[in-house]
């Protein structure tokens, strides 16, 4: 079944710097890429997404990236800040299944 | 509602003791799933509904889960004979038409095992 891997597992950086969050999935059918933060005790909320025929999508300070050849896509914050802070994941699904499956999660930390 | 509605919020229980959660999805949303948070970990999935059917249920880690969902509306997820490993937040989540469209996660409920 499908597989999808997170890295980093948890990422420090300072305000104002850049953050990456990197996965990758195994199934080649898959053909929708969402992000989720989870602040604590709260639920997964959607941030960004996008899906296999594009390869890039922006919104503010967030980007996804996709290489679908690699099965591989990455989400981007820029100029962090604190509230930034919480744990991101990303997951992937095909219409086929319909169901998400989840990477491991990253905890990003933005130092003031 | 305005948003998903999952109670309780918490719940502890004693082991071998029987255990329902409820989701209450946003009003018009025909999918609904289920997915289980242990601690500091991913997202496992365990059960789609499409409607009142569930179209796929492969995610249910025994046959002491089980789910149901009436009125294309509210579900309730069932454990029976609860174990210690059972523990986990238990997140609801719906969508209006499945995953091409966005899902919404409830706030989840904390389920502890003792």
């Amino acid at each position: 079944g499908e597989n999808v891997e997170q890295h980093p597992s948890t990422l420090s950086v300072q305000e104002g710097d850049s953050a990456v969050i990197k996965c990758t999935y195994s199934d080649s059918a898959s053909n929708y890429f969402p992000w989720y933060k989870q602040e604590l005790g709260k639920g997964p909320q959607l941030i960004i997404d996008i899906r296999s025929n594009v390869g890039e999508k922006k919104d503010q300070r967030i980007a996804v990236t996709l290489n679908k050849t690699a099965k591989h896509f990455s989400l981007h914050i820029t100029e962090t800040q604190p509230e930034d802070s919480a744990v991101y994941f990303c997951a992937a699904s095909k219409d086929s299944s319909y169901k998400l499956i989840f990477g491991s999660g990253t905890r990003l930390l933005v130092r003031p | 509602g305005a948003g998903v509605s999952q109670s309780p919020s918490n719940k502890v229980t004693e082991k071998g003791k029987d255990v329902e959660l409820r989701c209450d999805p946003i009003s018009g949303h025909t999918a609904l799933y289920w997915y289980r948070q242990s601690l500091g970990q991913g997202l496992e999935f365990l059960i789609y509904f499409q409607g009142n059917s569930a179209p796929d249920k492969s995610g249910l880690p025994s046959d002491r889960f089980s789910a149901e969902r009436t009125g294309g509306s509210v579900s309730t997820l069932t454990i029976q004979r609860t174990q210690q490993e059972d523990s986990a937040v238990y997140l609801c989540a719906s969508s209006f038409q499945g995953l091409s469209t966005e899902a919404f996660f409830g706030q989840g409920t904390r389920l502890t095992v003792v």
